[in-house]
């Protein structure tokens, strides 16, 4: 039984530069989330699928960020022109819609901008 | 606008004593909540969750209290381990169908002494 699957785990790039996530959910999970993380604070939602669907996206997501989710599969979430303040842990989660609230989350991905 | 705190940054307990995390919420719409354990550099793991039409939910050493006139919950681990040194954060949701954010306070630090 394998959990959430997150890549690359760490990644550091110089700002300006564009960056990708993955993220593989626990298999037949049809909801995917992707949290934000920053030293001393809690996981901030940032948006979520259902299926392929992309249902909701937090004011926190700005232009510069994408996610996506083809075939209802794998998400990715792309950063473009990447800033220092981008700088944190992108978390992803999965659950099963009907098997109730708890959602569980993968490793998560360090991004540092330089 | 922090809905969901807790105050205590940090916290140290003998190991085989009681530890006691506390969190306070301030919207009384919230009706599901969830306890993650954090290890540095890790995603966050769940632990246990309760439901707003319950004040008690238990599971092995962990147990989770929950006072809705006081909005106030806790997460009560019996003996405390040195395996349970992390950070706790408390979670909170609203079962509005479209609503699937969970938002989180800003984490307990745990430090089991042996």
């Amino acid at each position: 039984d394998t959990g959430v699957s997150q890549d690359p785990r760490h990644k550091i790039t110089k700002r300006g530069q564009n960056v990708t996530f993955r993220c593989d959910p626990i298999s037949e999970h049809n909801r995917l989330y992707w949290y934000r993380q920053t030293l001393g604070q809690g996981p901030e939602f940032l948006t979520y699928f259902q299926n392929e669907a992309q249902l909701e996206k937090s004011r926190l997501l700005s232009d510069r960020f994408s996610a996506e989710r083809p075939k209802g599969s794998f998400s990715t979430l792309e950063i473009q022109r990447t800033e220092q303040g981008d700088s944190a842990m992108y978390l992803c989660a999965s659950r099963l819609s009907g098997s109730g609230n708890t959602i569980y989350f993968g490793e998560g991905s360090w991004l540092t901008v330089v | 606008d922090q809905q969901v705190k807790q105050n205590s940054p940090s916290l140290s307990v003998q190991e085989g004593r009681i530890s006691i995390l506390n969190c306070d919420y301030t919207n009384s719409m919230f009706d599901y909540f969830l306890w993650y354990k954090k290890y540095p550099a890790e995603g966050p793991t769940f632990l246990i969750s309760i439901s707003s039409i319950k004040d008690k939910n238990e599971d092995g050493r962990f147990t989770v209290f929950l006072n809705k006139s006081a909005k106030h919950l806790s997460l009560h681990i019996v003996p405390s381990q040195p395996g349970d040194s992390a950070v706790y954060f408390c979670a909170a949701s609203l079962s509005v169908r479209g609503n699937e954010k969970l938002t989180f306070g800003t984490g307990t630090r745990l430090t089991i002494i042996p």
